[in-house]
């Protein structure tokens, strides 16, 4: 069955911390994977898309890895601010299909002053 | 701002109602999808059109439908409202090839 799970659930950081969330999925064929970013009550907005050939990926303040072999990623998000606070979205397609997409639950974060 | 517009953007109604959400997808974008996102849950997909053409189905209620128009807007339709279709809805339009989505803001309907 085609899944993807992030961990933590939730997570509260300081301002100014780092801080690193997971995403394993079981989709097959992989042909890429995407990070959102979602504030409350919004729309999700991409963060980052790694295809399979790539291992890290950066978008300012953001830094995903992807390990294909293993079937995992990680989104890293350095000096957090407040704006960071959201639920972080990992999402791969099936088949490299945009409209067979499986979303994770994802990781709501909470960044305090 | 995506480019993609949702109207309205918080609809209240009562449980046996009828209606109507409507997308406009970014300029040159063909594809409209639609999504469910209840309190607290990830986002279900619901259906997909391609420039005026079902292409995808997911977990859609028959009790719901869509469709694409000649100018690309998309409207989502939801009748005979249970409480539990109290969700934000959101419409997302793909860029070709990459299939990277760009999601409007979304419409929360709330059914009493």
């Amino acid at each position: 069955k085609n899944q993807v799970e992030q961990s933590p659930q939730s997570l509260i950081i300081l301002e100014g911390k780092n801080c690193t969330l997971q995403c394993n999925y079981t989709v097959s064929p992989f042909s890429n994977l995407r990070w959102y970013k979602q504030d409350t009550g919004r729309g999700p907005v991409s963060l980052t898309i790694m295809t399979f050939s790539e291992n890290t990926k950066s978008n300012g303040r953001y830094t995903a890895t992807l390990d294909a072999d293993t079937k995992q990623s990680s989104l890293h998000i350095t000096a957090s601010q407040l704006s960071d606070s959201a639920s972080y979205i990992c999402v791969v397609p099936i088949s490299g299909s945009a409209r067979q997409l499986t979303f994770g639950s994802g990781t709501q974060l909470t960044v305090l002053p | 701002d995506s480019g993609v517009t949702q109207t309205p953007k918080h609809l209240i109604t009562a449980t046996g109602q009828r209606v109507t959400l409507r997308c406009s997808p970014r300029s040159g974008d063909l594809s409209v999808y639609w999504y469910q996102q209840s309190l607290d849950q990830g986002l279900q997909f619901l259906i997909q059109y391609y420039n005026g053409e079902e292409r995808a189905k997911g977990n859609i209620l028959e009790r719901f439908s869509a469709q694409q128009f000649p100018d690309l807007h998309s409207e989502l339709n939801l009748s005979s409202l249970e409480l539990g279709d109290s969700a934000l809805y959101f419409c997302a339009s793909s860029v070709l090839g990459t299939g990277e989505l760009f999601f409007g803001e979304g419409s929360r309907l709330t059914v009493l």
